[in-house]
């Protein structure tokens, strides 16, 4: 049983375009979101994240919206770099449970120059 | 200021061999972690320690997996006999945890297991 499912495996954008990364989750205790980038042959990277009490975080080009009643959220990079390329995990962790991370598949972004 | 160190990064074995994999975390952190990522997957929990206490082993296939996080700071994860199916990267994380809030997970790069 997927509980955060990121059903887009890749993406594709233009530099200095937005890139829009997308994440469900299924159980509702869930009340803490986070986005993790991870490089190859690295391990994964702390990005963003937003608490069940807000429906937006914002830090510099990256924002994370969270929609509750949908059990949804995305990050978005404004305006995307090739730097930005790489694997980007969706995790959840539930009240309670503050330290259990349950992790999405990922998305591979890649930006094209 | 160190991050989290992982050693070896890559490991071959057969099948049936033991194999073991170390994780010295970022230093102050009391917290560590134990993920194991399957291809195509993301980070799964196996195991999480407070100081030398093992808090949550739920995930961990306790027949052949084992880990020890002595004296609260370094670890190690042992698989014995290992299978064809352990074949992923396992991952350490280390986190200063203060409690009821969330508390950053901080990786290492870890180690990729191929079982032969």
């Amino acid at each position: 049983d997927q509980q955060v499912k990121q059903n887009s495996p890749s993406l594709s954008v233009q530099e200095g375009r937005i890139s829009i990364l997308n994440c469900d989750y299924t159980n509702s205790m869930f009340d803490y979101f986070l986005w993790y980038k991870k490089y190859p042959a690295e391990g994964p990277t702390f990005l963003i994240s937003i608490s069940s009490i807000k429906d937006k975080n914002e830090d510099g080009r990256f924002t994370v919206f969270l929609n509750k009643s949908a059990k949804h959220l995305s990050l978005h990079i404004v305006p995307s770099q090739p730097g930005d390329s790489a694997v980007y995990f969706c995790a959840a962790s539930a009240w309670g449970a503050t330290n259990k991370l349950i992790f999405g598949t990922g998305t591979l972004l890649a930006v094209q120059p | 200021e160190a991050g989290v160190v992982q050693s070896p990064r890559y490991k071959i074995i057969e099948k049936k061999q033991p194999v073991a994999f170390w994780c010295n975390p970022i230093s102050g952190h009391n917290t560590l972690y134990w993920y194991l990522q399957n291809l195509g997957q993301g980070p799964e929990l196996l195991i999480r320690y407070e100081n030398e206490e093992a808090v949550d082993d739920s995930q961990l296939p306790k027949d052949r997996f084992s880990a020890e996080r002595l004296k609260g700071v370094d670890s190690t994860l042992k698989i014995q006999p290992a299978e064809l199916g352990d074949s992923a990267v396992y991952l350490c994380a280390s986190s200063l945890s203060v409690g009821g809030t969330y508390n950053e997970q901080f990786f290492g790069p870890g180690t990729r297991l191929t079982v032969l």
